[in-house]
């Protein structure tokens, strides 16, 4: 099956900087990639996602990167704010697949 | 538009008792996916319904089971409850192969 892996565990910035995730998979079938924002409390929330068909897609302060040949995509947050911190997990889908394979997730802490 | 609403919030159950958590689904989805997540791991897929019948299945054992209403909501069911089994339980819900949008989730306690 799927094996995603996450880097960094957690991560630290300071207000304003950005902030960067990457993400490995294994099967190179898999061609939908989201990213979901976890709270505390709270179920993880959509933020963005990919397909295979597409190597790069923005919105607002957040985009994300694909490299099909590599087998990696990685998430950006540009200008950070308080309000980003949360946990971050990157996800993967096979095109023969139904579920989601999570890595296993980024804390991200914003410094204010 | 509501989105995928999860009952109870909060379960304690103990050992070798038996659970059921409840999932509706966004408006418009009709398809029902549950995943557990430990405290401090990512999401682990259980399974997923469509059409009222198990789509696809993760490694759980047989003590995890389900089912899928006509109206599309959906149960989960644990049975002969292990410590183990504490976990933050996820629905989420989606219509074809498009996104799946969770809920809130449900926080199960066995001591």
């Amino acid at each position: 099956g799927e094996n995603v892996e996450q880097h960094p565990s957690t991560l630290s910035v300071q207000e304003g900087d950005s902030a960067v995730i990457k993400c490995t998979y294994s099967d190179s079938a898999s061609n939908y990639f989201p990213w979901y924002k976890q709270e505390l409390g709270k179920g993880p929330q959509l933020i963005i996602d990919i397909r295979s068909n597409v190597g790069e897609k923005k919105d607002q302060r957040i985009a994300v990167t694909l490299n099909k040949t590599a087998k990696h995509f990685s998430l950006h947050i540009t200008e950070t704010q308080p309000e980003d911190s949360a946990v971050y997990f990157c996800a993967a889908v096979p095109g023969n697949d139904y579920k989601l394979s999570f890595g296993a997730g980024t804390t991200v802490t914003v410094r204010a | 538009d509501a989105g995928v609403t999860q009952s109870p919030t909060h379960l304690i159950k103990t050992r070798g008792q038996q659970v059921t958590l409840r999932c509706s689904p966004k408006s418009g989805h009709d398809t029902v996916s549950w995943y557990q997540q430990a405290l401090g791991q990512g999401p682990q897929f259980i399974f997923q319904y469509y059409e009222e019948e198990e789509r696809q299945r993760g490694n759980f054992p047989d003590r995890f089971s389900g089912h899928q209403f006509p109206n599309y909501s959906s149960e989960l069911n644990v049975n002969a409850l292990l410590l183990g089994d504490s976990a933050l339980y996820l629905c989420a819900s989606s219509h074809l192969y498009n996104e799946q949008f969770f809920g809130p989730g449900t926080r199960l306690t066995v001591l």
